[in-house]
């Protein structure tokens, strides 16, 4: 069971805008930043978002990431079939003191 | 350039200690700020982090295995090691291991490494 709460799975055809959420609680992204993760089938994770809604340097703009309250929020407008993968929300976690994990969403471009 | 490899066994009897070190390179783990962190996923399922260990020698261990976790750095090889003790099968994963990026935040680990797959298995 992650500390973080993702739905199992999202969809939409090619050109269309998906968004999926991430919720946690005060001691996670209620006061910390919140982070996205893409991992491609087989591959290791790669930094999507952080600091809430920045993008490292590479990552298309068609990747968007917002937060409020204690929860987040990753949406990919103009869907392409590459963007099909899991994606993972993260947050440090204050009680834990360490990073948490949402469960992952995997994304289907139809 | 930031490269990490993580290496070791792949198939560990059940109750055997397991050793994982992560070979990185591009940056040292003497530089102020630095963390690496090990982050396991098993078959199918969600990431969990596990440990990380800060230039300082600060280290977080996630609370549900922090009795059976061991981090530590070896600064003039570049390594840092994870060790778990008492193995199960639910430990079957890929490991990886994983540089955060300070300027990016606590959780903001930019680089990974490959991973590894390990088995627990009689």
């Amino acid at each position: 069971q992650s500390v973080l709460t993702q739905p199992p799975s999202a969809s939409g055809t090619p050109g269309q805008r998906v968004t999926m959420s991430c919720s946690g609680s005060s001691s996670n992204i209620g006061n910390n930043y919140a982070y996205w993760y893409q991992q491609l089938p087989g591959t290791a994770p790669k930094l999507l978002i952080y600091s809430n809604d920045q993008r490292p340097s590479g990552v298309p703009d068609r990747f968007s990431g917002s937060k409020s309250g204690t929860s987040a929020s990753l949406a990919i407008s103009g869907l392409r079939s590459e963007d099909e993968a899991d994606y993972y929300c993260a947050a440090w976690d204050d009680s834990l003191r360490g990073p948490v994990f949402g469960g992952g969403t995997k994304v289907t471009v139809l | 350039q930031i490269t990490l490899k993580e290496s070791g066994p792949t198939l560990v009897i059940p109750t055997q200690t397991l050793t994982l070190t992560c070979t990185f390179s591009g940056f040292s783990v003497r530089t102020n700020g630095v963390g690496v962190g090990w982050i396991r996923q098993p078959p199918g399922k969600a990431l969990e982090w596990l440990a990380l260990i800060y230039w300082d020698d600060d280290k977080r261990y996630n609370p549900s295995l922090k009795n059976r976790l061991t981090i530590t750095k070896d600064t003039s090889k570049n390594q840092v090691v994870l060790r778990m003790t008492n193995t199960d099968p639910v430990d079957t994963a890929t490991y990886y291991c994983a540089y955060r990026l300070q300027n990016f935040g606590p959780a903001a680990f930019a680089y990974w490494g490959q991973g590894t797959l390990v088995t627990v298995s009689p």
